[in-house]
């Protein structure tokens, strides 16, 4: 168990919706994470917030968008979904600012369009 | 551009050494990382490397990483069955963020 915990675990969903995917870092972590993995594209890194703040972004849609709370738990939301947006995303923490900067993956979110 | 890359498939008798390549692109990488995932599970650290070390061994883990070349290798000592999963490298670079390869799938058979 690395302490970083997402919900929900599966989600099944039709095309043109829009979800809401939860985490919850490991206490104390001020970064988080999210990737997603899929079988055409890998596992892919999305976005970075470090204590509510945005600090790197990757290959996210615009569809999609996040946020960091003030509590550090973060949000993942998915828009206007497509069945390319099937995939396990997954949500990871770090201290923040260390040079090992080592991420704690969470058991990630399956996520089905249908 | 950012690519890392990887094996596909790794088939070994139980007992044996593995060893698992990967090949990344940016020679600015401060550290490298090795994953492991097992079916239906989320990714789990294995061990780091720092970019100016060039082994690291973590009992049966060594990490091999020729920084001339952008090589980077995992060996596992005593392959076991509860070894057999997806291993994944990944690369940071000055951002924060991980660039993962492409993972190669371990099969350990008795």
């Amino acid at each position: 168990d690395s302490g970083v915990t997402q919900t929900p675990k599966h989600l099944i969903t039709a095309t043109g919706q829009r979800v809401t995917l939860r985490c919850s870092p490991r206490s104390g972590d001020l970064s988080v994470y999210w990737y997603q993995q899929s079988l055409d594209q890998g596992l892919q890194f999305l976005i970075q917030y470090y204590n509510g703040e945005e600090r790197a972004k990757g290959n996210i849609l615009e569809r999609f968008s996040a946020q960091q709370f003030p509590d550090l738990h973060s949000e993942l939301n998915l828009s206007s979904l497509e069945l390319g947006d099937s995939a396990l995303y997954f949500c990871a923490s770090s201290v923040g600012r260390l040079a090992d900067n080592e991420q704690f993956f969470g058991p990630g979110t399956r996520l089905t369009v249908l | 551009g950012e690519d890392v890359e990887q094996s596909l498939f790794l088939s070994v008798r139980e007992g044996d050494s593995s060893v698992i390549n990967c090949t990344y692109t940016d020679s600015s990488s401060t550290y490298l990382y090795w994953y492991k995932q097992e079916p239906g599970a989320g990714l789990q650290l294995l061990t780091y490397i720092f970019s100016n070390m060039d082994m690291k061994q973590d009992q049966r883990l060594t990490v091999l990483l020729n920084k001339k070349d952008k090589h980077l290798s995992l060996r596992i000592a005593d392959t076991q069955t509860g070894d057999s999963a997806i291993y994944f490298c990944a690369e940071k670079e000055d951002t924060d963020k991980l660039i993962f390869g492409t993972g190669t799938r371990l099969q350990v058979f008795p």
